[in-house]
């Protein structure tokens, strides 16, 4: 089975702008988490969707938003960048949703600079 | 809410020796334990994870881990290293039940040396 992958794989913004990322989940995969990587903050939960529907969502601003589409592929969306959103963005996917047991299989990431 | 302290940040050791990077937790519900390596430029792989039942756990590439439930701790070891584990390993909870947020350690840097 090919694993998770994320699109594009790096990305240069400006402050301002705004970014889509996209992440394709394993095959047969529902549900699709996002994680921030930075040095100083560490990996933090962005928001999990499954079955098209925001069942999580961590502690960021409104600016972060994500769709999950009927394919189980999802983007996520970053709008008025900012320098403090530089970072890897994660995506992981695992075959349900509601149950901590299920492994979280992580893509390689996408690498955000915002100059 | 739960939190993960993962008490060295960096840990060299020379090659064929063996290594124990530490993990703690903290959490008022039950939780699940995993541990993940990441390698430069790469996303996370699991290494080895802890639903329930035997508190000795194995994974992948050699490594172990044992959940002591009364210290708080999933302690990740292996016997002897290769240069090739060199990268920053996680150590991540999440709550038991409907939750599906991992929460990370904030890593540590293992450093094989020749």
């Amino acid at each position: 089975k090919a694993g998770v992958t994320q699109t594009p794989r790096y990305l240069i913004k400006t402050r301002g702008q705004q970014v889509t990322l996209s992440c394709s989940p394993i095959s047969g995969h529902r549900s699709v988490s996002w994680y921030q990587q930075t040095p100083g903050q560490g990996l933090q939960f962005l928001f999990e969707y499954f079955s098209e529907t925001q069942r999580n969502k961590g502690n960021f601003p409104g600016r972060f938003s994500g769709r999950q589409f009927s394919n189980s592929r999802s983007e996520m969306n970053v709008s008025t960048l900012e320098l403090g959103d530089s970072a890897l963005y994660l995506c992981a996917s695992s075959q349900t949703s509601g149950l901590g047991r299920d492994t979280q299989y992580f893509g390689p990431g996408t690498r955000l600079t915002v100059l | 809410a739960q939190s993960v302290t993962q008490l060295d940040s960096q840990v060299p050791v020379f090659e064929e020796a063996p290594v124990e990077l530490r993990c703690n937790y903290s959490s008022s519900v039950s939780v699940y334990l995993f541990w993940y390596v990441q390698y430069p430029n790469q996303g996370l792989q699991l290494l080895l994870k802890y639903l329930s039942g035997s508190t000795l756990v194995k994974g992948i590439n050699g490594f172990e881990a044992e959940f002591n439930k009364s210290q708080t701790s999933f302690h990740l070891r292996k016997p002897s290293v290769h240069i090739s584990d060199t990268a920053e390993y996680f150590c991540a909870v999440i709550r038991s039940g409907s939750a599906r947020q991992l929460t990370f350690g904030s890593g540590t840097q293992l450093t094989v040396l020749p």
